[in-house]
């Protein structure tokens, strides 16, 4: 089993849809967690960093974690063509080692306007 | 307030050819961290460098690759005798101290193709 299990889609929305992207992982000493938006050729962009679970807003997107489930969630409302990317989860102990992040294998979104 | 700068952007190299990957952090970043993006794969952990230090290479095939840091001058990522499996897109990110409250930021990427 991997630590990290992503579905990578593609997953296609129409212009205005609620995005809803997941991560699952089996590690019980993660406790940051992190989502990236990569863009086609580009290095990735941090989007959402939270550590404690429940929701956290910012914008469009909300990051839900809940640690009961080992399960992380991205969600993008009033979604935009310019969403179109891969997002990745990434994840990381605390402690010793908290700098050396596990990311999912990412899910690549189009919105089609 | 240029971010991380990796060059080159693309790169080819033959089969055991040296690859040399540049990284520059971004102004005020003292901790730099590697990671490599096989086709159809998730970023892995490399190695993570401090001026003059390798903190964690616990990422890094044991043969070909090695990283350094120095006190002046960008990281350098260097695979000897490269061979296909090295195909990849390599990134570099640097963060401060307090990688908890900002997390990494990343480079752009070396995209390494081995003919």
């Amino acid at each position: 089993q991997k630590e990290v299990e992503q579905d990578p889609g593609p997953l296609s929305v129409p212009e205005g849809a609620i995005v809803s992207l997941n991560c699952t992982y089996s590690n019980s000493a993660f406790q940051y967690f992190m989502w990236y938006r990569q863009y086609s050729r580009k290095g990735p962009e941090l989007l959402m960093y939270t550590y404690s679970s429940g929701n956290k807003e910012d914008g469009r997107f909300t990051a839900q974690v809940d640690k009961s489930s080992k399960y992380i969630s991205l969600f993008i409302r009033d979604s935009q063509p310019s969403d179109s990317a891969t997002y990745l989860c990434a994840m990381t102990a605390s402690g010793a080692g908290s700098y050396q992040l596990t990311f999912g294998k990412g899910t690549k979104l189009s919105v089609i306007p | 307030n240029a971010g991380v700068m990796q060059n080159p952007r693309h790169l080819v190299r033959r089969r055991g050819q040296e690859a040399r990957l540049r990284c520059s952090p971004m102004k005020g970043h003292s901790h730099v961290y590697w990671y490599r993006q096989l086709p159809e794969e998730g970023l892995k952990f490399m190695v993570y460098l401090q001026k003059e230090n390798i903190i964690d290479e616990s990422g890094m095939p044991k043969e070909r690759f090695s990283a350094e840091f120095p006190k002046e001058g960008p990281s350098i990522l260097r695979i000897q005798q490269v061979v296909r499996g090295d195909s990849a897109a390599y990134f570099c990110a640097s963060s401060s101290d307090r990688l908890r409250d900002y997390g990494y930021t990343f480079g752009s990427g070396t995209r390494l193709t081995v003919v």
